[in-house]
């Protein structure tokens, strides 16, 4: 069974840069997409990036777009996620979804915590 | 970017009693290839969201008999044959069709 685990998350400032990480476990990161939503508190869901594992793709939010680079490491399974100047906006849980059929992200991870404050 | 807008955004329900959600999107979400990416997803409180639906009309492992998805094109329906305790919580709809990927605002079903 394939399971995503999320890494990385934290306490940041304003302004300030953090490191997200997607690791794929029972799996490998040869085929279709593997994308970052995040849930800011008490609100829905928002796609963040999405890196196709198949054909050389990568997406990004207008929110995000110039602030954040996802980029991936066959050697460790994983996906990045280098995030900078954050800003209090970015406050939220990141969840990590992996397609295994074209369009589904059909697996996601428990999430890991982004909260920017000074 | 594709928008998808859900209805209604609160659903309060009698235990077994049916349930439908609407998601209508601002274009086509079928595929150059044919298939369409439209899925549904169940979001319990303080947890990861869970698929329920892909490609329209398939149900995920695991997932009862007593959801199921509909719809072509751009107007998707989530029906909930009767309800139980287990099913509040919120639902999206989501497109992967068009890159970025794009979700509805969410359901949030609660019992009555």
């Amino acid at each position: 069974e394939v399971q995503v685990v999320e890494s990385g998350g934290g306490l940041v400032q304003p302004g300030g840069s953090l490191r997200l990480s997607c690791t794929v476990f029972g799996g490998t990161l040869d085929y279709y997409a593997i994308h970052w939503v995040r849930q800011a508190p008490g609100k829905g869901l928002e796609w963040v990036s999405g890196i196709s594992l198949d054909t050389p793709r990568i997406g990004y939010a207008d929110s995000v777009q110039g602030r954040i680079t996802a980029s991936r490491d066959s050697a460790k399974n994983s996906v990045h996620l280098q995030m900078s100047s954050l800003r209090a906006e970015d406050t939220a849980t990141y969840y990590c979804g992996k397609d295994m059929t074209p369009g589904g992200m059909g697996v996601w991870g428990k999430g890991t915590t982004v909260t920017v404050s000074s | 970017d594709v928008v998808l807008t859900q209805s209604p955004l609160s659903l309060p329900v009698n235990l077994g009693q049916a349930a439908s959600i609407s998601c209508r999107s601002s274009q086509s979400v079928v595929h150059y290839n044919g298939n369409t990416y439209l899925n549904w997803f169940h979001q319990r409180p303080g947890q990861s969201p869970r698929r329920l639906i892909y490609e329209v009309s398939n149900r995920d492992s695991g997932v009862p008999d007593r959801f199921s998805g509909s719809g072509s094109a751009t107007d998707f329906t989530l029906r909930i044959s009767r309800v139980e305790a287990e099913d509040i919580g919120v639902y999206y709809c989501m497109q992967g069709t068009h890159w970025p990927y794009t979700f509805g605002q969410g359901t949030k079903l609660e019992i009555k």
